[in-house]
């Protein structure tokens, strides 16, 4: 596809689950971005990629929340033992290296009953 | 205190109106602002980028302007149309990183016919 894909777009689990995101970038891109958005928030970073390294990973808000990234294309985002708090959109997004413009996935709407 | 502060929350407007958002930031050293459209349900699409240097861009309807020494930003809407009903959401980039954007909370917008 032309764009950044996300799935599954709606996520419903149990606390205490574990859950993954997964991130299509656009072909090509070498940075790869997750944020969270919270019902009526701004986004918040999460983590960087550029490649398959995350030279940035300081928005993870605790140990459950992981990512990786493989062949410089996917990448998912693993948050374990999930709270409800973590309730959010999560929102990939991809760029080139260099680049200032960031492109945006759908998002996945993640709900932790 | 939010680095990046939306005016007003939320706005209905009727179909054919004008009307402007407003954006104010504290971020500092400052490099750009950029003007997001959130439609619901997918993520966040650019609709302008704007450098310290620049006071105005437009992009069709949407026209920004730039105020650098009051750290103040607008984006016009003009003869507005159903389909520019969405989220719009302002954005500057960390002062210590070009690509740890900081987002606003979003001024949510309601186009009636």
């Amino acid at each position: 596809g032309a764009g950044v894909s996300q799935s599954p777009s709606n996520k419903v689990t149990e606390k205490g689950k574990d859950v993954e995101l997964r991130c299509d970038p656009i072909s090509g891109h070498t940075a790869l971005y997750w944020y969270r958005q919270r019902l009526g928030q701004g986004l918040e970073f999460l983590i960087y990629f550029q490649g398959n390294s995350a030279p940035d990973k300081s928005g993870l808000p605790s140990d459950r929340f992981s990512a990786e990234r493989t062949g410089e294309s996917v990448s998912t985002l693993t948050i374990q033992r999930t709270q409800q708090e973590d309730s959010a959109v999560y929102l990939c997004a991809s760029g080139t290296l260099g680049g200032s413009e960031q492109y945006f996935g759908p998002g996945t709407r993640l709900t932790v009953t | 205190k939010n680095q990046v502060e939306q005016s007003p929350q939320s706005l209905i407007i009727l179909e054919g109106k004008n009307c402007t958002l407003q954006c104010n930031y504290t971020v500092s050293p400052f490099s750009n602002l950029r003007w997001y459209k959130q439609d619901t349900g997918r993520g966040p699409v650019s609709l302008t980028i704007m450098t310290f240097s620049e006071n105005t861009k437009s992009n069709g309807r949407y026209t920004a302007t730039l105020d650098a020494d009051t750290k103040q930003s607008s984006l016009h809407i003009t003869a507005s149309q159903l389909s520019d009903s969405a989220s719009y959401i302002c954005v500057v980039p960390r002062m210590d990183s070009s690509y740890k954007l900081i987002f606003g909370s979003g001024t949510r917008l309601l186009v009636r016919p």
